[in-house]
């Protein structure tokens, strides 16, 4: 089985501030953990994902994430938000023995001016 | 080069009624996923589709729910004998194979059943 947990429902930050946006997940053997953005009224948009390799992974936008083995976490991290990040973010799982991901419940992030 | 396609947009249905929802994957991807979306909950797995079979349908519904993937033309999601709660954002996403790591998403159908 596999599961991925956002533990934050919303994240607020301050534009120009660095942001974080939670996850941890549960799987069994190696996993591919991926992050999705989703703006209003439209689909998912790949952001970056971690197969294997170095544990930090830069994707689109500035955005980066880190891959903790030992904590279970693949944390989505940029230095310096932007009010145009405003978006809901999706943290997503899959093993390698299987073809369909696992999704949190998303983390709707707000910059504020 | 056009991404996935999903038609229409926005549905509305009377309960009861019937609805078929279009998806169109991008140029060369032969896999096809649906996903549901509900108000405050992440993306929920239905089905998982190749051209003519169906390779995953754990995630759907036993009953009113069915999907192909034809030989020809876009993956079809139907819901047959609509109730409220099938109201949500459906959407697919494809791949080029089923190994390829990230999926690519369609901007949704969003059916309302009133």
């Amino acid at each position: 089985a596999q599961s991925v947990a956002q533990p934050e429902d919303q994240v607020n930050v301050a534009e120009g501030n660095p942001l974080t946006v939670k996850c941890t997940y549960s799987v069994s053997g190696n996993p591919y953990l991926f992050w999705y953005v989703q703006y209003p009224n439209r689909g998912l948009q790949f952001l970056l994902k971690y197969i294997t390799g170095d544990n930090l992974v830069k994707g689109s936008y500035g955005f980066e994430a880190e891959f903790n083995k030992s904590q279970t976490s693949f944390h989505l991290k940029k230095p310096s938000a932007l009010v145009s990040d405003s978006a809901l973010y999706f943290c997503a799982v899959r093993s390698g023995g299987s073809y369909i991901p696992t999704f949190g419940r998303g983390t709707s992030l707000i910059v504020h001016p | 080069n056009a991404g996935v396609m999903q038609n229409p947009r926005h549905l509305v249905r009377r309960r009861g009624q019937e609805a078929r929802l279009r998806c169109s994957p991008m140029k060369g991807h032969s896999h096809v996923y649906w996903y549901r979306q509900l108000p405050e909950e992440g993306l929920k797995f239905m089905v998982y589709l190749q051209k003519e079979n169906i390779i995953d349908e754990s995630g759907m519904p036993k009953e009113r729910f069915s999907a192909e993937f034809p030989k020809e033309g876009p993956s079809i999601l139907r819901i047959q004998q609509v109730v409220r709660g099938d109201s949500a954002a459906y959407f697919c996403a494809s791949s080029p194979k089923p190994d390829s790591y990230e999926q690519y998403f369609g901007p949704g159908t969003r059916l309302t059943v009133t």
